[in-house]
């Protein structure tokens, strides 16, 4: 047990719509990193947050955009879904930024576009 | 993209034998994590090798880092069958974001 949840666990949607993904980091920890794994891959970095502001960004459209809340939580929304955007997202929390870059990772969100 | 490749993709061993997997990297590195996955769950961080480290031990796992080869390996000794999972690299390049192999799938057989 990492002490990150994520919420839902499992979600449906339909091609166009969007979503919202909802993470509360571990006790303490000031950043939280969002990770896209698709089936068989591992997982990408989509942005970081560090004290509500976004720290880095990976290879992701403006679609995907992320918010971080003054308890340290985060929320992950994708906007306009696309059948690709299927996979397992996945939310880190770390104490130190910059840190040694290790993370603690919650569960994950299931997503799946029809 | 992905910073690290893992080798193999997937290993099959018998319980007790060692399992070995290998990660080559492309860019220069502050540190090296290994992680673990099971069935698609969330990742389990195992050990840190920093760039200035050449070994690195935590119960059964020895990890080994060669910066001049751009390569790791993670050597589990004595395998269980509840250490079947996917195994990734990681690499921390200064800041606080990891960058992911494609992982080794590994199946311990009773």
């Amino acid at each position: 047990e990492t002490g990150v949840t994520q919420s839902p666990t499992h979600l449906i949607k339909t091609r166009g719509q969007q979503v919202t993904l909802r993470c509360s980091s571990q006790s303490g920890h000031n950043t939280v990193s969002w990770y896209q794994q698709a089936l068989g891959q591992g997982p990408q970095f989509i942005f970081q947050y560090y004290r509500e502001e976004e720290n880095g960004r990976g290879n992701f459209p403006p679609r995907f955009s992320g918010l971080q809340f003054p308890n340290y939580s985060s929320e992950l929304n994708v906007n306009a879904l696309e059948l690709d955007d299927s996979a397992l997202y996945l939310c880190a929390s770390s104490l130190e930024n910059p840190g040694t870059g290790e993370l603690f990772f919650g569960e994950g969100s299931r997503l799946t576009v029809l | 993209s992905q910073q690290g490749e893992e080798d193999p993709q997937a290993l099959s061993i018998q319980e007790g034998e060692n399992a070995t997997m290998n990660c080559s990297y492309k860019t220069s590195i502050n540190n090296l994590q290994w992680y673990r996955q099971n069935s698609g769950r969330g990742l389990v961080h195992l050990i840190l090798i920093r760039s200035n480290e050449r070994e690195k031990h935590s119960g059964r796992l020895r990890v080994t880092l060669d910066t001049s080869k751009k390569s790791s390996s993670l050597l589990i000794t004595a395998s269980r069958a509840a250490d079947t999972a996917s195994y990734f690299c990681a690499t921390n390049s200064g800041y606080s974001t990891l960058t992911f192999g494609k992982g080794t799938m590994l199946l311990v057989s009773p």
